[in-house]
């Protein structure tokens, strides 16, 4: 099992500001790796796939970037909509989530 | 545009089998290339994928939960199932269907539907 770490588990942030998440991998997973946003109630919705490709309806602000081990989701300016928690998945072999990132009002 | 719905009982009893079924709408569920998942979340944690079935009926599991589930797939009523056997209060979670898609067809999960909250309980 590829065992994905997400760090901070919480990341208080003001409205305006950047954020930056990061996932780290057990074992390199390349660039097989995607983010997901979750709001309170709802389902999963996938934002990043291949490591740094954006998803449909996502702005640019969302950025994805790394590969092998180390990755990071950056939001460069954070909007009310963009509280939430956030989650990494692996896909090389058979997939596993990160624990996810809180990203929470400062 | 494709959406997948779960639905089925919202509370099991312990050492019962929990079944539970997704419906695939605005697109076939025999494309090429996609297949279709169930992950699951406890209560306030993170995710975990449950296995993921292809239209010809080809299936991937979770091998820690492997022994306990089967996922199969109903190409004339569009639909998947899940069943996962032997259930504890652990299985009690929300339950999601997605498509499983990508480059392989195994990588990424989207859309995924609301999900449906099952509580084992006797």
């Amino acid at each position: 099992e590829i065992v994905m770490t997400q760090f901070p588990a919480t990341l208080s942030v003001s409205p305006g500001d950047r954020a930056t998440l990061s996932c780290r991998a057990s074992q390199s997973v390349f660039s097989n790796l995607a983010w997901y946003q979750q709001k309170p109630g709802q389902a999963p919705r996938l934002l990043i796939y291949a490591a740094s490709t954006r998803a449909t309806g996502f702005p640019a602000r969302f950025s994805g970037s790394g590969s092998g081990t180390e990755f990071t989701l950056t939001i460069s300016s954070l909007q009310s909509e963009d509280f939430a928690v956030y989650y990494c998945q692996q896909y090389t072999k058979w997939p596993t989530f990160g624990q996810g990132t809180k990203v929470e009002i400062k | 545009q494709l959406q997948v719905q779960e639905s089925g009982p919202g509370l099991v009893k312990p050492s019962e089998t929990l079944s539970l079924t997704c419906t695939v709408s605005g697109g076939s569920i025999s494309t090429n290339n996609y297949y279709w998942g169930w992950i699951r979340q406890p209560p306030g944690k993170g995710l975990e994928w449950i296995g993921s079935v292809y239209y010809s009926g080809t299936t991937y599991y979770n091998p820690s939960l492997q022994s306990r589930v089967t996922i199969s797939v109903d190409t004339s009523k569009n639909q998947f199932s899940l069943k996962v056997s032997s259930v504890t209060a652990a299985d009690t979670a929300v339950y999601y269907c997605a498509r499983h898609t990508g480059t392989s067809g195994l990588d990424w999960f989207d859309p995924w539907g609301q999900g449906t909250l099952v509580t084992v309980s006797s």
